[in-house]
């Protein structure tokens, strides 16, 4: 059964920094994985997919990476703004032998000061 | 183009009842998926629909239910609601040409409480 581990939790720091977000998952064999983000009582807005072929996509100030064999993927964003504050989650797509769905981690709580 | 919507945004229920919640999906879009969030469990799949067919479903008890329609709009349904049922539904679309590429795009949720 895939698991999904976004590790912090919450994460606190001043306008203008670079941070990095952690993922990772228990299950390799994964067709894609979506960064997603969620403000307070809000929806889900997707923020970057990347297949399980590629190793990074980047939007904007967002980076994502994805090393498939260790687990792990990160979401790098460069100089944060207050309005960067929000959930971020991270979601895999299992491949088939298990439910064909997204498995979500927990989500980071971001926070940045200004 | 439009989001996915999602209807009624916010609504209370008193158990026992049964409550539908209603999703459009992003205009071409023929699969759309269901999500239940909780404080305590976060986002847990419910089901997916596509082409009208439930495709997959997720660990919830048969009160739980769902459809889709010819034009791709879909309804979950939950019956003799329980206080753990108060979640923010969520329903996303993906168009999903290739079953492993699809990117989900989500709504804005529906809150349910139930009473």
């Amino acid at each position: 059964k895939q698991e999904v581990t976004q590790i912090p939790a919450a994460l606190s720091v001043p306008e203008g920094e670079n941070l990095v977000l952690n993922c990772s998952f228990t299950d390799s064999a994964i067709y894609n994985l979506q960064w997603f983000r969620q403000d307070p009582g809000k929806g889900l807005t997707s923020l970057l997919l990347i297949q399980s072929s590629q190793r990074e996509q980047t939007s904007g100030r967002l980076n994502a990476s994805l090393d498939k064999s260790s687990g792990r993927s990160t979401l790098y964003i460069a100089a944060s703004q207050p309005g960067d504050s929000a959930t971020y989650l991270c979601a895999v797509r299992t491949k088939p032998g298990s439910a064909r769905q997204l498995t979500f981690g927990s989500g980071t709580q971001l926070t940045v000061l200004p | 183009k439009a989001g996915v919507t999602q209807t009624p945004r916010y609504l209370i229920k008193t158990r026992g009842q049964q409550v539908t919640l209603s999703c459009s999906p992003i205009s071409g879009h023929r699969s759309v998926s269901w999500y239940q969030q909780t404080p305590g469990q976060g986002l847990q799949f419910l089901f997916e629909y596509f082409s009208e067919t439930q495709r997959n479903k997720g660990n919830f008890p048969g009160r739980f239910s769902g459809r889709q329609f010819s034009n791709s709009r879909s309804e979950m349904n939950v019956s003799t609601l329980e206080l753990g049922d108060s979640a923010l539904y969520l329903c996303a679309s993906s168009l999903d040409r290739a079953e492993n590429t699809g990117e989900l795009f989500f709504g804005e949720g529906s809150r349910l409480t139930v009473l």
